[in-house]
């Protein structure tokens, strides 16, 4: 079963901090992703990578930022927390026939 | 319009009952659809995949896929009370690494 890491489960911190959300796969999948999750909205697409080094924005990459060093590897920056990026986040990676898998997650609390 | 539409429920039924899930798109050029169950507080799982007009059936679950209608639908027989979650529809284009996500419906089973 592909296994998709996300470092931590649970996050507080405080407005104006620097935020890593690290996540790991270990299918050797191309494609992964970045979303937030939040009542009434839905899954919203942040960032994308689609190979080593290449990214791409989703539909709300304000304030954040991504880095894919390393396949297995994608990292969501949150440059300078505020307390409306408090949210599920979420990071998935993609399997050309068999979909996306998530991880299980990190909730962010920006105080 | 969204572009993945469903309704937020909840939508409750007695167990043992069929449950049918509905969600409409408004991309013609869709070519992939997807069914993902989430529990509360969970990541989503994928349930079913569809790419082809007609049903797919997998144990209890059955997705139907109407592309000239621009709906797909679940089906869940013989429901029950560990059937309750948020369940997440989400359409792709071919040639494209991006899901778009509906924002759920919730199902309760009740026992």
């Amino acid at each position: 079963d592909v296994k998709v890491t996300q470092s931590s489960r649970y996050l507080v911190k405080r407005t104006g901090e620097k935020v890593f959300l690290e996540c790991v796969q270990d299918m050797d999948h191309e494609n992964m992703f970045w979303y937030r999750q939040d009542p009434g909205l839905g899954l919203r697409l942040i960032y994308f990578s689609y190979d080593v080094k290449m990214k791409e924005k989703g539909d709300i990459p304000e304030g954040y930022s991504v880095s894919r060093e390393k396949k297995e590897r994608f990292s969501l920056i949150l440059e300078s927390a505020s307390t409306n990026q408090t949210s599920m986040y979420l990071c998935a990676s993609r399997d050309p026939t068999e979909g996306y898998t998530f991880g299980s997650g990190t909730r962010l609390t920006v105080v | 319009q969204k572009e993945v539409e469903q309704n937020s429920g909840p939508l409750s039924v007695p167990e043992g009952a069929i449950a049918s899930l509905n969600c409409t798109y408004s991309d013609r050029g869709s070519q992939s659809f997807f069914w993902y169950r989430q529990y509360s507080g969970k990541s989503p799982e994928l349930i079913m995949s569809i790419y082809s007009n007609g049903d797919k059936e997998d144990g209890r679950f059955t997705a139907q896929l109407n592309k000239a209608s621009q709906y797909v639908s679940l089906l869940i027989r013989d429901s029950q009370p560990s059937d309750s979650a948020t369940y997440l529809c989400a359409v792709t284009r071919s040639g494209t690494y991006k899901y778009i996500f509906g924002t759920g419906t919730r199902l309760k089973v009740l026992a």
